[in-house]
C-alpha cells in the first residue's frame, strides 16, 4: 500500500508570495493532518480535515488554511508569504473516523519551503 | 493534554537495549502514551502507544508505571538507524478529532 505522498518536495518563494502544497493520503485514509517544523518551535498542529471539513485547528493565523476534498486529498495553503513561514510541512493521515478511538498517523516525507 | 517531559539526549551503544523515559505526572485516566520518532529530515514514524498495561510491538516495549505518571519506551537490540528523536505524546482521545502536540523529544545517538 502506497505511503502518504506530499507535493512538491521542495519549493521556494519569496516574500508576499503565496503557496498552495498537497498531501494524498494512504488508501482508505479519511483524516488528514498538517504541521509545520521548525528549528525554534519544532512540530506544530496546524489543522485537521476529516470528511471534508475542518475538524481541529491550531494555533496559526488566518493566512494558513487547508481544504479536502472528496477523495481525501488535501490542500494547504499559505497567503502573504513571511520569511518565518520557511519551514517542513508534514502531512499525516490516519485510518480512523473518530478520534475517540486510539489511532496512529502516517506522515509524509514533507514539503520543505523555504521563504526568501 | 497532560505535558510530558523528556531528557534532551540520550547516548546508547549498537546492540545494547536503549531506554528512553518519559514523564507525565499530570496525566488523566483516558489519556493515552503515545511514541513517535523521527529520522533525520524524514516524516515521524509511529512506534507504540499504551493506556495502563505495558505494550510490545516489532519495533519497541512500552513500560507505563502503575500510577502512570511515567513510562520507558525500550528499542531492545538498538541499532544505527535507531538514532532519531523520539517524542513521548500524552493524547487524550475526543470526537473532536486528532492534535497531536510532540514537545521537544529526546534525541538518540546510537554509536558502534
Amino acid at each position: 500500500k502506497a505511503g502518504v505522498t506530499q507535493t512538491p518536495r521542495y519549493l521556494i518563494k519569496t516574500r508576499g508570495q503565496q503557496v498552495t502544497l498537497s498531501c494524498s493520503p494512504i488508501s482508505g485514509h479519511r483524516s488528514v493532518s498538517w504541521y509545520q517544523q521548525t528549528p525554534g518551535q519544532g512540530l506544530q498542529f496546524l489543522f485537521e480535515y476529516f470528511s471534508e471539513t475542518q475538524r481541529n485547528k491550531g494555533n496559526f493565523p488566518g493566512r494558513f488554511s487547508g481544504r479536502q476534498f472528496s477523495n481525501s486529498r488535501s490542500e494547504m495553503n499559505v497567503s502573504t508569504l513571511e520569511l518565518g513561514d520557511s519551514a517542513l510541512y508534514l502531512c499525516a493521515s490516519s485510518l480512523a473516523a473518530s478520534g475517540g478511538v486510539p489511532n496512529e498517523q502516517f506522515f509524509g516525507p514533507g514539503t520543505r519551503l523555504t521563504v526568501l | 493534554d497532560a505535558k510530558t517531559t523528556q531528557p534532551t539526549s540520550m547516548d546508547c551503544a549498537e546492540g545494547r537495549a536503549a531506554n528512553l523515559p518519559c514523564n507525565h505526572s499530570t496525566i488523566s485516566g483516558n489519556e493515552y502514551v503515545y511514541w513517535y520518532r523521527q529520522i533525520h529530515s524524514q516524516g515521524p514514524q509511529y512506534i507504540i502507544h499504551g493506556l495502563k498495561n505495558n505494550e510490545t510491538n516489532e519495533m519497541a516495549s512500552l513500560i507505563i508505571t502503575e500510577d502512570r505518571k511515567s513510562s520507558t519506551l525500550i528499542l531492545p537490540h538498538a541499532t544505527l538507524r535507531d538514532t532519531a528523536v523520539y517524542y513521548c505524546i500524552v493524547r487524550r482521545l475526543s470526537n473532536s478529532g486528532y492534535a497531536l502536540n510532540f514537545g521537544k523529544g529526546t534525541s538518540l545517538l546510537v554509536t558502534p
